[in-house]
């Protein structure tokens, strides 16, 4: 397998543009976690879904971030408008089932809002 | 809410043991995980203890969980510099609610 496979893996855009950052799971996997990276806060949880439906997303940080999984291989995390304070490493995790506790991270996506 | 914390630097010898320290606040915890982070690349799950547990041993790595005092240690035997990496605590609730640390930034000096 592949593991979890992320894209793109850079993205510079600018202020107020619309960011999307998709993440493929690993095959069977049915849980799906998206995470944020900064020095200042470390590595967030923002959002996870089970079997494609969202079921945390308690660390969405405000309505400019929106996450759909529309199909069991396929993830999308949505920044609009996007800002400077979202420049972050988004990291996306799948696990499977009853071991769901055992993630697999991808390589991530590298952000940066100018 | 929950807390993980560990010290954010550790610095060793080549062929010495390294030892990185966690605390954490959670006493609902029921796994409790180590994570290896290598440069530009995603966190890797290298170890996880079950809260019912007080030890782990695989190959290098010895977990050491004090429950008691919310306390967990990854310990790396004959460091290599292939070691060198950040080092994340983390903790969850039955695979949920997961917190991580800040991380442990391990350089191993020749």
């Amino acid at each position: 397998d592949a593991g979890v496979i992320q894209s793109p893996r850079h993205e510079v855009t600018e202020m107020g543009q619309e960011v999307t950052l998709r993440c493929k799971p690993i095959s069977g996997h049915d849980y799906l976690f998206w995470y944020r990276q900064t020095m200042m806060r470390g590595l967030e949880l923002l959002i996870y879904f089970n079997n494609n439906v969202p079921i945390d997303d308690s660390g969405m940080p405000e309505d400019r971030f929106s996450a759909k999984m529309p199909n069991a291989s396929f993830s999308t995390l949505k920044i609009q408008p996007s800002e400077p304070r979202d420049s972050a490493v988004y990291f996306c995790a799948s696990s499977f089932g009853g071991r769901a506790h055992e993630q697999f991270f991808g390589p991530g996506t590298r952000l940066t809002v100018l | 809410g929950e807390d993980v914390e560990q010290s954010l630097f550790l610095s060793v010898r080549e062929g010495d043991s390294s030892v990185i320290n966690c605390t954490y606040t959670d006493s609902s915890s029921t796994y409790l995980y180590w994570y290896k982070q290598e440069p530009g690349a995603g966190l890797q799950l290298l170890t996880y203890i079950f809260s019912n547990m007080d030890m782990k041993q695989d190959q290098r790595l010895t977990v050491l969980l004090n429950k008691k005092d919310k306390h967990l240690s990854l310990r790396i035997a004959d460091t290599q510099t292939g070691d060198s990496a950040i080092y994340f605590c983390a903790e969850s609730s039955y695979g949920q609610n997961f917190v991580f640390g800040p991380g442990t930034r391990l350089s191993v000096l020749p």
